[in-house]
């Protein structure tokens, strides 16, 4: 048990619709991430916010956007979605940005796109 | 850029044997480094890291330990049980900015009773 939950769990959309997940941090942390992780491969960095910023993207097109809210919760939207989109969606947190910080996961959100 | 390379799975061991996992990366400066476990249909946790070199992480019986003259975290254990069954990411955070990982492609362990 990280502290870190997501939902939903399990969704399905269909290509060209636009999907919203959401994590709640662990408490007192500021820094929460997300990852896409496709199966059989490793989790990729989608992008990092920090204090209600973005503080930094890996490379993922514009349609992949996100918000931290105040109590440093946090939301990833992807718009027009496309069938390559179908993966696991994990959500980390840490008490600060930065190397050597320790990341703790969430459970994840499936999300099958047909 | 940065990257994490593992061995290839899937490792099949019988119980009690004794587990190697290879991990070695490409990073410039002093990354930290991970090793983390995802069991079927969860999410990630971390099993160790280690953040300088010639650090030694362990937990639950696992070992890695930084080599930054080989440029390799290694995960060992030395008596491999039915539950330790999963998939192993190496990862690496070389972001002084973010600390984002880098993560390997995953080794799949299976160990039979």
């Amino acid at each position: 048990e990280t502290g870190v939950t997501q939902s939903p769990t399990h969704l399905i959309k269909t290509r060209g619709q636009q999907v919203t997940l959401r994590c709640s941090s662990q408490s007192g942390h500021n820094t929460v991430s997300w990852y896409q992780q496709a199966l059989g491969q490793g989790p990729q960095f989608i992008f990092q916010y920090y204090r209600e910023e973005e503080n930094g993207r890996g490379n993922f097109p514009p349609r992949f956007s996100g918000l931290q809210f105040p109590n440093y919760s946090s939301e990833l939207n992807v718009n027009a979605l496309e069938l390559d989109d179908s993966a696991l969606y994990l959500c980390a947190s840490s008490l600060d940005a930065g190397q050597g910080n320790t990341i703790y996961f969430g459970e994840g959100s499936w999300l099958t796109v047909v | 850029g940065n990257s994490v390379t593992q061995m290839e799975g899937p490792v099949t061991l019988s119980e009690e044997a004794f587990l190697t996992i290879n991990c070695t990366y490409t990073a410039t400066g002093y990354p930290s480094l991970f090793w983390y476990v995802q069991y079927p249909g969860e999410g990630l946790q971390l099993l160790l890291k280690a953040t300088k070199a010639d650090d030694k992480g362990s937990n639950k019986g696992f070992e890695a330990t930084y080599r930054k003259e080989t440029t390799s975290f290694h995960l060992e254990k030395g008596s491999v049980q039915v539950s330790d069954s999963a998939v192993y990411f190496c990862a690496l955070s070389g972001s002084s900015n973010t600390g984002k990982l880098i993560f390997g492609q995953g080794t799949t362990l299976q160990v039979k009773p």
